[in-house]
């Protein structure tokens, strides 16, 4: 799998949109972007994921770059809930994913 | 979305037992599963792919005779911690991703809720 690089903290105030960048600049063609966030003590929750094309669904946006070496993913309203660690991962195969340190996300009233 | 269960949820144990941990996948087939290691505030660590009718495949480092798996069946993976050690204390994660035929497509992975278990 690439490897990608988040930074390791962000916030955002509630009710805002939370843009949350990666950087996987050696992803090969075949390779998926995909998007984990890990609320404390509990498993990796699924949010999106995308090849090529722009995502959306009813958690996220998932803003894919044209050469494929970068994407942002959006909570366009961000409530407290969202809290937690999210992951950025590129592979082939979902299940098997390596993660890295991930950013944490913190949402402030 | 799809689901899969783990159990138990929380399990503490002697030093020298051994551990089992259950992986069900609710309402799909997976004929690959997958088991992670997470330290405290640590990422998730891959430790072997769980293939249901065959042995598992385990990553570097990742020693096979304490760490027993099994997939009996295409809904369970079984995960078995032998004679555990406080330093076995972690929180444990198993996924599955896709149906029965289809597990190697990018689908979206589902995950356990997780295994915290405590060796003492």
């Amino acid at each position: 799998d690439a490897k990608t690089t988040q930074p390791p903290s962000m916030d955002c105030a509630e009710g805002r949109a939370a843009n949350l960048p990666c950087n996987h600049s050696t992803i090969s063609g075949n390779e998926y972007v995909y998007w984990y966030r890990q609320i404390h003590s509990q498993g990796p929750q699924y949010i999106i994921h995308g090849l090529k094309n722009n995502e959306t669904n009813e958690m996220a946006s998932l803003i894919i770059t044209e050469d494929r070496k970068s994407s942002t993913l959006i909570l366009p309203h961000a409530t407290l809930r969202d809290t937690a660690v999210y992951y950025c991962i590129v592979t082939t195969n979902a299940g098997k994913s390596t993660f890295g340190d991930g950013t944490t996300l913190t949402v402030k009233p | 979305g799809a689901v899969v269960s783990q159990h138990p949820s929380r399990v503490i144990c002697k030093s020298g037992t051994s551990v089992k941990i259950e992986c069900r996948s609710l309402d799909f087939q997976a004929t690959t599963m997958f088991w992670y290691r997470q330290f405290p505030k640590k990422s998730l660590m891959l430790m072997a792919t769980s293939n249901e009718g065959s042995k598992a495949t385990y990553e570097q480092g990742v020693e096979k005779d304490k760490f027993l798996i099994n997939h009996a069946s295409l809904t369970l993976s079984t995960l078995t911690v032998t004679s555990a050690h406080p330093e076995d204390s972690s929180f444990y994660i198993c996924s599955a991703s896709g149906d029965g035929l289809r597990s190697n497509l990018n689908t979206e992975a589902f995950f356990g809720q997780g295994t915290r278990l405590t060796v003492v």
